[in-house]
């Protein structure tokens, strides 16, 4: 089976820009949730997505918003992006809730 | 005090050595255990999965679960260089509300 797979890998962006990222789950999995990695704050949980529908959430601002279409595959947008907002983006998907998750390689997103 | 405790590291041991990993935590409902290898600029790779207490092997690695302590080990034998990586405890109480909780990773690296 092919792994998670996530585009882009890189992206530069300024700041007051808006980005969206694109992560296709392991097929047959309905379940995909988002991280955000950084150095200071490690792996944390931004939103779980199961049949189209945001389950849970977590601590981050409203510009931070995702989906999840027919196919499960996901699309996250980060609005008005700010210098904090560079991380690693993370995500996972699983075939039921969040137990165990496969990541897929990440989206490095550096905000100037 | 954080949910997910983890030494950061690094670890520096000899290759063939006996390394152990550990993380604890303070929530009493976690009930599922991870442990993920990252690698750098890559994603973190599943590794282990316990439930609840007890022990589970694999290859060259052993996950120990102690609820009534809250803590949790990885031991990998006869350690390669090519385990140099960073290690993650993960947990969830499998509700799934606030995704899983992830210690900050600890620095592995194995000597040749």
């Amino acid at each position: 089976k092919a792994g998670v797979t996530q585009t882009p890998r890189y992206l530069i962006k300024t700041r007051g820009q808006q980005v969206t990222l694109s992560c296709s789950p392991i097929s047959g999995h309905r379940s995909v949730s988002w991280y955000q990695q950084t150095p200071g704050q490690g792996l944390q949980f931004l939103f779980e997505y199961f049949s189209e529908t945001q389950r849970n959430k977590g601590n981050f601002p409203g510009r931070f918003s995702g989906r999840q279409f027919s196919n499960s595959r996901s699309e996250m947008n980060v609005s008005t992006l700010e210098l904090g907002d560079s991380a690693l983006y993370l995500c996972a998907s699983s075939w039921d809730r969040s137990r165990t998750q496969y990541f897929g390689p990440g989206t490095r997103l550096l905000v100037l | 005090q954080k949910e997910v405790e983890q030494d950061p590291g690094p670890l520096s041991v000899p290759e063939g050595a006996i390394v152990s990993l550990n993380c604890t935590y303070s929530n009493s409902a976690f009930q599922y255990f991870m442990w993920y290898r990252q690698y750098s600029r890559k994603g973190p790779e599943l590794l282990m999965y316990t439930y609840s207490s007890g022990n589970k092997e694999d290859g060259r690695f052993t996950a120990q679960v102690d609820k009534s302590s809250k803590y949790i080990s990885l031991f990998i034998r006869d350690s390669q260089p090519s385990d140099s990586a960073t290690y993650l405890c993960a947990m969830s109480d499998g509700g799934g509300a606030d995704g899983l909780t992830f210690g900050k990773g600890t620095h592995l690296i194995i000597q040749p």
